[in-house]
């Protein structure tokens, strides 16, 4: 069936540097997308979402990119901070209630 | 902010006990689900409700059933403990609307051990 997976399963960013978490979706159809974010011990924290009208919608630090032609998502980081270090994960919605949840990318934050 | 509260963090039980996890929600949101969540399996959903006394199957259902008698509340029931359901178990809830997809927002989370 398909799915919702992640480029890298672990990226390691300095602090203050950029970070880029990359999502590669397969199904078409999906019209609305999620990043979580997931600390060690806590439930998924929402982050941000793109409906599948837009291309960028941004956030607090935060830039979400969808590219539909190449079926591609990413979330794009500012200024890493040490409160950064968590599961980042991608999820996607065909309308209906159901989420599918890509594997996770762990970002690790270099002090 | 929404606030999705589950039960227990932590949960030891014996395999085939009858386990409640309970969750509750404070937004009056309509949609409630249940999943696991395992390393390198990922967010499995279990079960959802859309409503009061309604639910549906998720993608893993076998061994579990849930009970909505009320709007916040949404309860996961694992009927036979097995080995196998030692898991990290998420309740999530989000809003209903006619047009456009909402997020849903998760709780911390039970740890459940089955030995």
């Amino acid at each position: 069936g398909e799915s919702v997976g992640l480029h890298l399963p672990t990226l390691s960013v300095q602090e203050g540097d950029n970070s880029i978490i990359n999502c590669a979706y397969s199904n078409s159809a999906s019209d609305y997308f999620i990043w979580y974010k997931q600390e060690s011990g806590k439930g998924p924290q929402f982050i941000i979402d793109i409906r599948s009208n837009m291309d960028k919608r941004q956030g607090q630090r935060v830039t979400v990119l969808l590219n539909k032609t190449v079926k591609h998502l990413s979330l794009q980081i500012a200024a890493t901070q040490p409160g950064d270090s968590a599961v980042y994960f991608c999820a996607e919605n065909m309308n209906d209630y159901k989420l599918s949840f890509g594997a996770g990318t762990t970002v690790t934050v270099r002090a | 902010d929404v606030k999705v509260t589950q039960s227990s963090r932590y949960l030891v039980k014996r395999t085939g006990e009858k386990v409640f996890l309970e969750c509750v929600q404070d937004m009056d949101h309509e949609n409630m689900f249940w999943y696991r969540q395992d390393p390198g399996l990922g967010l499995r959903l279990i079960y959802f409700s859309y409503d009061v006394k309604m639910k549906e199957k998720g993608d893993i259902p076998e061994g579990y059933s849930v009970s909505r008698e009320k709007k916040e509340r949404f309860s996961l029931i694992l009927e036979s403990a097995s080995t196998n359901q030692t898991s990290m178990y998420l309740c999530a809830s989000s809003l209903e609307t006619l047009y456009s997809n909402q997020p849903q927002h998760f709780g911390d989370g039970t740890r459940l051990s089955i030995l």
